[in-house]
């Protein structure tokens, strides 16, 4: 298996312009995460889905972050428009239904916004 | 409020055991999970602990006390690879996935 596989794994980008993160799950997995990587503020989750629903988007720091899940294969974290506090790494993770709690990440998004 | 604690840094010599604690204050909880994350990687889930004992996978054991807030990792034969950050993350919610990370211990194994 591929793994988790997210795109792209690096992103500069100017503040006011759109991001999109992409992510693919490890297929057959139903529960999904995005999370969000910064010194500051640590491993922060922002909204999870399951099965293509999402369930928590608490954690979602304000409207200008999106998130989506058309299909059980694809995710998309969007930002807009972006600001110089959203530079971070952003992870996702998937995991099998039922009692299995092993998450899986993917490599990550790193993201500069200038 | 929420509240996790771990120390920020830890070093250890190759082939000894280090023992990393974990305290938390949270709204709810349903389960206390460790993961690994070394320098620029995704983090790699360890341990999954929701009663209170002791649960043990090959040098890793992780210890949980429900009554007071506390965890422990334990890793045993150190080996350089071990070098890497550890995060504890409870789980609040009872029917859901919300979880919460503490801000994770630097663990530096030398020779």
């Amino acid at each position: 298996d591929a793994g988790v596989i997210q795109s792209p794994r690096h992103e500069v980008t100017e503040m006011g312009q759109e991001v999109t993160l992409r992510c693919k799950p490890i297929s057959g997995h139903n529960s999904l995460f995005w999370y969000r990587q910064t010194m500051m503020r640590g491993l922060e989750l922002l909204i999870y889905f399951n099965n293509n629903v999402p369930i928590d988007d608490s954690g979602m720091p304000e409207d200008r972050f999106s998130a989506k899940m058309p299909n059980a294969s694809f995710s998309t974290l969007k930002i807009q428009p972006s600001e110089p506090r959203d530079s971070a790494v952003y992870f996702c993770a998937s995991k099998l239904g039922g009692w299995e709690e092993t998450q899986y990440f993917g490599p990550g998004t790193r993201l500069l916004v200038l | 409020g929420q509240n996790i604690d771990q120390p920020t840094e830890m070093t250890a010599t190759e082939g000894a055991i280090v023992q990393i604690n974990c305290t938390y204050q949270t709204s709810g909880f349903n389960g206390l999970f460790w993961y690994q994350q070394h320098a620029g990687e995704a983090p790699t889930f360890l341990s999954y602990n929701v009663l209170d004992g002791l649960e043990e996978k090959g040098r890793f054991s992780s210890f949980l006390s429900r009554s007071k807030g506390y965890s422990y990792l334990l890793l045993k034969e150190l080996q350089m690879k071990d070098s890497a950050s550890y995060l504890c993350a409870v789980r609040e919610s009872v029917v859901g996935q919300n979880f919460v990370f503490g801000p994770g211990t630097r663990l530096s194994v030398l020779p």
